[in-house]
């Protein structure tokens, strides 16, 4: 069974610019959360999606961060403009139910950096 | 913002001994998860227990929960070089959404 697959891996921009990663969750996992993690820090919640609706998007920095999951399969974050606290990993999981109970599957995450 | 403490914050001992991590906790939860972290292979989640239950085993991992202490601990018996990662607890409570700690770090020597 193919995992989560995130794109790219490694991501260097200046600030200021736009950004945008990619998810493609396990097949038939109608869940899917976008976290940030900080360097020596534990992953943190930035949305979560069931199917295409995003259910929990109070950690999103709404003013430059924006999400989509079109067709309730794959995803996109983005983030304009970037700024340099943004550099971070930006990891996507997915799960097969809808509640955060159970076991998420990760992805290898996208390594930003800003310059 | 995050729930669980972990402790220590970094862990090195030699193959073959047995690894202990700690994790405390704020709130109420419903269930704590324990997941591991290297670079080959990303974030993978290694046992989940209820509050409703007191031990765990899975293989050389036993995870056990104090709900009266607001604190879980994760063993790894007879470790070995590729259990080399971070290992980060993970809280379900209310607000029903993952909420992660720091994370220990374990080093093992071979």
């Amino acid at each position: 069974e193919a995992g989560v697959v995130q794109s790219p891996r490694y991501k260097i921009i200046e600030k200021k610019q736009p950004v945008a990663f990619w998810c493609n969750p396990i097949s038939g996992h109608n869940t899917l959360y976008w976290y940030l993690q900080n360097l020596g820090q534990g992953p943190e919640l930035l949305i979560r999606y069931e199917n295409e609706e995003a259910v929990d998007d109070s950690q999103l920095p709404k003013d430059r961060f924006s999400a989509e999951r079109l067709k309730g399969v794959d995803s996109t974050l983005k983030i304009q403009p970037a700024e340099l606290g943004d550099s971070a990993v930006y990891l996507c999981a997915s799960s097969p139910r809808g509640l955060s109970y159970n076991e998420q599957f990760f992805g290898p995450g996208t390594r930003l950096t800003v310059l | 913002s995050q729930q669980g403490e972990e402790d220590p914050q970094a862990l090195s001992i030699q193959e073959g001994e047995n690894a202990t991590m700690n994790c405390s906790y704020k709130t109420s939860i419903n269930n704590l998860q324990w997941y591991r972290q290297n670079s080959g292979r990303g974030l993978v989640h290694l046992i989940l227990i209820r509050s409703n239950e007191r031990e765990k085993h899975s293989g050389r991992l036993r995870v056990t929960l104090d709900t009266s202490k607001k604190s879980s601990s994760l063993l790894i018996t007879a470790s070995r070089a590729a259990d080399t990662a971070s290992y980060f607890c993970a809280t379900v409570g209310a607000l029903d959404k993952l909420v992660f700690g720091a994370g220990t770090i374990l080093r093992v020597k071979s």
